[in-house]
């Protein structure tokens, strides 16, 4: 079944504590991307890779990154998490620049 | 001006009536577009792409696209109270980034 797949689902951590989020996807697809989704904000883009090695900034990069060194995997990695990056976490891949983006199921993370 | 721009909603219809939901977007150089849908909690989930003028019909689902007003549509037929949900519009950003720049959603109930 293609699908992209994040991991964990439900997080709660400490300030500072850092952590990775895992995406992965299975449909040999060239671009993904991590977006946060807050209430009355909607969802904002956070960094994107376009392939393998090449990665830039999204709207709301700042406290975050990524790396892609492999095609499938794209984890978001949070150095020294705070209490604003309680959100929920997208991951989404996409054949090309121009066709529709396939999410994950969603990350949940909460900061105390 | 917001670059994606939803009426909030939300928007009630009756079980079985038509729904119509609209979305304005700012660079007119925009040349991809999507609706996602979005239950509470959960990833959205791709419903239609349109990238030309003109209607694109999917079963219960039309998107209409005029590039020249830069309005985007979503009409749901015979709409069913499973169609409650967040519906959000997304244009593909222009240049060379990988930039998908989404409207803030809006809330569809359908009474049963």
């Amino acid at each position: 079944e293609a699908q992209v797949t994040q991991n964990p689902r439900y997080l709660i951590t400490v300030t500072g504590k850092k952590l990775t989020v895992t995406c992965s996807q299975n449909m040999n697809h060239e671009y993904m991307s991590w977006y946060r989704q807050d209430p009355g904000l909607g969802l904002r883009q956070i960094y994107y890779s376009m392939n393998v090695e090449v990665t830039d900034k999204g709207d709301v990069p700042e406290g975050y990154k990524v790396s892609r060194k492999e095609k499938r995997n794209f984890p978001l990695i949070l150095e020294s998490p705070s209490p604003n990056q309680t959100s929920l976490y997208f991951c989404a891949s996409s054949r090309t620049r121009d066709t529709e983006a396939f999410f994950g199921q969603g990350t949940r993370l909460t900061v105390v | 001006q917001k670059e994606v721009e939803q009426n909030s909603g939300p928007l009630s219809v009756p079980e079985g009536a038509i729904a119509s939901l609209n979305c304005t977007y700012s660079d007119r150089g925009s040349q991809s577009f999507f609706w996602y849908r979005q239950y509470s909690g959960k990833s959205p989930e791709l419903i239609m792409s349109i990238y030309s003028n003109g209607d694109k019909e999917d079963g219960r689902f039309t998107a209409q696209l005029n590039k020249a007003s830069q309005y985007v549509s979503l009409l749901i037929r015979d709409s069913q109270p499973s169609d409650s949900a967040t519906y959000l519009c997304a244009v593909k950003g222009v240049g060379s980034s990988y930039k998908l720049i989404f409207g803030s959603g809006t809330r569809l109930l359908v009474r049963p």
